[in-house]
């Protein structure tokens, strides 16, 4: 069964850079029908897409973020795929649970299915 | 940007109450929508994509409709453990976009 989890700092100062980390297991990770991606979720509010990335390094990002966000795909050769969020520039508004996630892509329907458990950032000087 | 508006925000129903959820888009969007599930603390999942399939292993109480703009999800007979918040998202075209949730509480 799939499974991604994410990993990184947790308490950001204003003006850093955010760097998270999600390692898939359990399936496939270069099919040409997924997508990796990132979700974000500030404490009691809704969800904000934040970017893909495609295995082959093809990306999309929100274009809200997009000024300061990158997404990469960790090309090291060990068992576990990776990939990786950085958010530059960071303000008390970027704090939030971020999730990582396949983005499914099938004909041109596009889903989000499954999601990593989270990681909570708070941005606070 | 397309938004994605939801209501109620919130409603409070019973066990076995018959329960609906509407997704309104600002502009027509086919069947490009999908909804989520999110139990507090947890990561949302998917339950219905393309407007109206069932993610396998999703119980058939749970089904949704629509197409162009307005959505609904609907819960045939609520559970203990539906009470969660619930999302649409389109999949129409980038910056995917989720409505504001919908907070499905025990009466």
């Amino acid at each position: 069964q799939l499974q991604l989890q994410e990993s990184g700092p947790g308490l950001l100062k204003p003006s850093e850079t955010l760097s998270l980390t999600c390692t898939v297991s359990g399936g496939s990770f270069s099919s040409s029908s997924y997508y990796w991606g990132w979700i974000r979720q500030p404490p009691g509010k809704g969800l904000e897409w934040i970017g893909s990335i495609h295995y082959s390094g093809s990306t999309n990002y929100n274009p809200s973020l997009k000024s300061r966000v990158t997404i990469s795909v960790d090309t090291s050769e060990n068992q576990f795929s990776q990939f990786s969020l950085k958010l530059s520039s960071v303000t008390a508004a970027d704090t939030a649970m971020y999730y990582c996630v396949r983005r499914v892509v099938v004909i041109a329907a596009i889903w989000f299915d499954p999601w990593g458990q989270g990681t909570l950032v708070s941005v606070s000087s | 940007d397309i938004q994605m508006t939801q209501s109620p925000s919130s409603l409070s129903a019973s066990v076995g109450d018959r329960v609906t959820i509407t997704c309104r888009a600002s502009q027509s969007i086919s069947t490009y929508l999908n909804w989520y599930q999110q139990k507090p603390g947890k990561a949302p999942k998917l339950l219905i994509y393309s407007a109206s399939s069932l993610l396998s292993g999703v119980p058939s109480r749970f089904s949704g409709s629509g197409s162009g703009t307005d959505f609904t999800l609907t819960i045939s007979s609520l559970q203990p453990e539906d009470f969660a918040t619930y999302y649409c998202q389109q999949s129409y075209s980038d910056p995917l976009t989720f409505g504001g949730g919908t907070k499905v509480e025990i009466k």
